[in-house]
């Protein structure tokens, strides 16, 4: 069974945009993780956020958690290509979605 | 920083033969997983580990096995590899259960991208 959803499946933007990928899951939670992966590597934690929590930054990152709507969002904001990656929310039960590949051309 | 390691970068096994894909972490974590990762699949829970010597089977956990007999180390084990096992596969560790109220995220190693031929 698979908890976290991501949507889009890909999203592609110039460096300096923003990008927002989205997460839904299906059952209550006490937590939502977003974690990242860069091509052929682990995946390296970026936020959790508590389901008490409505949102949560870290640097250029801001995560939203709707939980009426069993949702969330990952906004990174001033993109990089550095930034290129494939971007992952987990909630119950440590379960991952597909991911949304994400590419910052410069 | 919590390091998990996994042994192996890449591995090549002939259908049929026994695999161990090893993993250790330094923190004294309880919490332990092993996930497979294919393309448009995402990642797959095979088994996961709250305490030493005690195990939990995932979502796929056919055709495989797992041994945690001390704390720091936790091995997936291929009983007799096929080549729908070629995957990456990919492990973590984490301090308290992640989904659970209190929750910490999971550390993961670099994977081992495994091809059984």
């Amino acid at each position: 069974s698979q908890q976290g959803e991501e949507d889009p499946q890909a999203l592609s933007i110039q460096e300096g945009e923003n990008a927002t990928m989205n997460c839904s899951y299906k059952t209550s939670i006490n937590n939502l993780q977003w974690y990242r992966q860069n091509s052929g590597r682990g995946l390296v934690h970026l936020i959790l956020i508590r389901s008490n929590e409505r949102e949560k930054h870290s640097g250029r990152l801001r995560v939203t958690l709707d939980t009426s709507k069993k949702s969330s969002s990952l906004l990174i904001t001033a993109s990089r290509a550095a930034d290129t990656a494939s971007y992952f929310c987990a909630s119950r039960d440590m379960r991952f979605g597909a991911g949304t590949r994400l590419t910052v051309k410069p | 920083d919590v390091k998990v390691t996994q042994s192996s970068r890449y591995l090549v096994k002939r259908t049929g033969e026994k695999v161990f894909l090893e993993c250790v972490q330094d923190m004294d974590h309880e919490n332990m997983f092993w996930y497979r990762q294919d393309p448009g699949l995402g990642l797959r829970l095979i088994y996961f580990s709250y305490d030493v010597k005690m195990k939990e089977k995932g979502d796929i956990p056919e055709g495989y096995s797992v041994s945690r007999e001390k704390k720091e180390r936790f091995s997936l084990i291929l009983e007799s590899a096929s080549t729908n096992q070629t995957s990456m596969y990919l492990c973590a560790s984490s301090l308290a259960i992640p989904g659970h109220a209190g929750g910490s995220p999971l550390h993961f190693g670099n994977g081992t991208r495994l091809t059984v031929t």
